[in-house]
This record gives structure tokens, sequence and C-alpha cells, in this order.
């Protein structure tokens, strides 16, 4: 079965500092991964996905994530980060013809002035 | 707006009332989901409906009843409910379970918000 892992719980940038969230999975195939984000009080979002092809991936927000097959992760980048973008960050992964997801725990994203 | 509308808000009850929690896609899918969320703890899948037959109970307690009598609503009836069930029940909706991983793609709608006393 397909797991996630997102090793850190909360992360502080300075807004304008780059940001890398991480994103570990447990799969033995080509899993289906993707990025939504949640901020306070709403639902989750959809920020990118990744399903085949090109290993670098451009989501919304000015968001970005590299699938790389040898370190089994998914990270997701951000060269300069804004106020709006404190929220939660999930990662899940998919796997096969199947619609489950496995989510991540979460990465509490906080940005000082 | 995001295509998926979750009522109410925000819910008390205790643990002797019925109460029901209500979605609604506006998307076109055949496909919805009730999550869990709670704290520190990963989403949790506890049902999947595709045009209105349930093809997943993931071990729910019985206290929980979901009921999808068309393939733009949803709801989840409560009864019983105990103060660990309270948590962000999360709706959510897909173009279809099978098919192309595109129509899998899943939208979420804000969440209620339970608490139970």
């Amino acid at each position: 079965a397909q797991s996630v892992t997102q090793p850190d719980i909360h992360i502080t940038v300075s807004e304008g500092a780059s940001l890398e969230l991480r994103c570990n999975y447990s799969y033995g195939a080509t899993p289906y991964l993707f990025w939504y984000v949640q901020s306070p009080g709403q639902g989750l979002q959809l920020l990118l996905k990744y399903f085949s092809g090109d290993t670098l991936v451009q989501g919304i927000k000015g968001f970005e994530a590299e699938f790389k097959r040898s370190q089994s992760s998914f990270n997701l980048r951000k060269p300069s980060v804004h106020w709006s973008d404190a929220a939660e960050y999930f990662c899940a992964v998919g796997a096969g013809s199947g619609y489950a997801l496995n989510f991540g725990k979460g990465t509490s994203l906080l940005v000082t002035p | 707006e995001t295509g998926v509308t979750q009522t109410p808000r925000h819910l008390v009850m205790g643990m002797t009332n019925k109460k029901s929690l209500k979605c609604e896609q506006h998307l076109g899918h055949n496909a919805m989901y009730w999550y869990k969320q709670s704290a520190k703890k990963p989403l949790e899948l506890m049902f999947v409906y595709s045009l209105e037959e349930r093809v997943e109970n993931n071990s729910v307690p019985s206290r929980f009843s979901p009921e999808c009598p068309n393939s733009s609503h949803l709801f989840l009836h409560l009864h019983t409910l105990q103060p660990e069930d309270s948590a962000l029940y999360l709706c959510a909706s897909s173009q279809d379970l099978r098919g192309t991983l595109a129509k899998n793609i899943q939208y979420f709608g804000a969440g209620t918000r339970l608490s139970v006393l």
C-alpha cells in the first residue's frame, strides 16, 4: 500500500524568501502525486499534480514540484513566498487506476514579515 | 468558490442529537467522497459514492450514515456521536472514479467543523 511522509510539521519562512516543503512517498510502481493547500477555515485546494512525463510540474500561485523517483520524493517549491501563502500543505499519493488517495499529515507554513 | 459547497460550516451537537451534514457539487461530477480530518492526523476517507452507489465504506461506525440521492448531493447523517468524532468533515467530488487519471482528481469543499459535547 502506498503511504506519504511529510517530515516537517511546521516551517517558518520570511516573506520573500524561498520555500521548499518535503514529501516522501512509499509505493512500488509509478505513483500519482498531488499537493493541496488548506487555508484557515477552508477546504483543500489543488496546487499541482504529477501523473507522468516531465518531472518538474508547475502549479497555481507560483508553486512547482519536482518528482524524483530515485529519492521517492515530490518536494514543493516556491522562489519567493508571500504572506498569503501561510497555510497547511498536504502531499497525497494515488496509485493505479484507483481513486483512493493517501494524504500526509501536512506541513504548517508560517510566513513572517 | 470551489464548486463544492458544504453546509453548515460549523455544528455543535450533543451526544444524543441527530444532525445531518450536506454537500452539493456544481461541477457535473459523478463521484463524491466524505473525509474526516482530525488534528495532526492524515485525512481519513470515510465513504465513496459513484453515480449514487456506495463503493467504499472504510469501517466507519454506524453512527455515521451517508446518503447520496443524486450525483450532485451527498449527506452525512449523524446520531449518538462521541466526543472523539469532533473533527472537520470534508466533502470532495471527482469527475469519475475510473478512467483517465484526470477524471479522478478530487475537488474539496470548505468542510463542516463538528464539535460533539
